[in-house]
């Protein structure tokens, strides 16, 4: 069974930091691009990030370059985002997902407050 | 940056009946690179469709996607009471990726 876990989500003040961490069993990460996307309150969802097998492309949504960065540990299977300068409008449930594409497996995410 | 706009917003309909779901691009989806899924509260975003009409993995032959280019239509034939819920497209022909805002399908 295919699972992805989040965690590292909390509330943090503007202007802090937080990294969230994706630990997946069930398939190897080491064979697929892996993105993390996000959801505000009550909002849609929105892409963030996305990685390549071997870190060597990386992608980010105009809102979080040079803030944010995506990065994974093949060895332990997981997924990370390294999150600075954090604004209120981060807020929300972040998702790590499979694939570089479309998301065939997604997480159930971790929530990241962003509040003074 | 292609933005996807999805309509209706709220879509009101009875178990049993279709629902047409439309998802348009304000550019060209190279190569039909739009998928399709489906979220309930409190749950992640399921994938139903990828490639424009390829069904996931153990998706219903009840749900169905259809179009090119900038225009996309989700449908599923007889809503089952599991199928109220809300839905997104999104395009992964060209980066970032993005999503349309969403359409609730609703009991009515």
């Amino acid at each position: 069974e295919v699972q992805l876990v989040e965690s590292g989500g909390d509330l943090v003040q503007p202007g802090g930091s937080l990294r969230l961490s994706c630990s997946v069993s069930g398939f190897t990460i080491s064979s697929y691009w892996m993105s993390w996307v996000r959801q505000a309150p009550g909002k849609g969802l929105e892409w963030v990030a996305n990685i390549n097998q071997d870190e060597s492309e990386k992608y980010y949504v105009d809102s979080v370059k040079g803030r944010f960065t995506i990065s994974r540990d093949n060895a332990k299977n997981s997924l990370y985002l390294q999150m600075n300068s954090l604004r209120a409008e981060d807020t929300g449930v972040y998702y790590c997902a499979s694939g570089g594409m479309y998301h065939r497996f997604w997480g159930q995410g971790t929530l990241v407050t962003v509040s003074s | 940056e292609v933005v996807l706009t999805q309509s209706p917003g709220t879509l009101s309909l009875s178990p049993g009946e279709r629902a047409t779901l439309s998802c348009r691009a304000s550019l060209s989806v190279s190569s039909s690179y739009l998928a399709w899924y489906q979220q309930k509260p409190g749950q992640a975003p399921r994938l139903l469709i990828y490639g424009a009409s390829t069904r996931a993995t153990g998706i219903p032959d009840r749900f169905s996607g259809s179009g090119s280019g900038t225009d996309f239509t989700l449908t599923i034939s007889r809503l089952e009471p599991e199928d109220f819920a809300v839905y997104y497209c999104q395009q992964y022909g060209s980066s970032p990726r993005t999503f349309g805002g969403g359409t609730k399908v609703e009991i009515k």
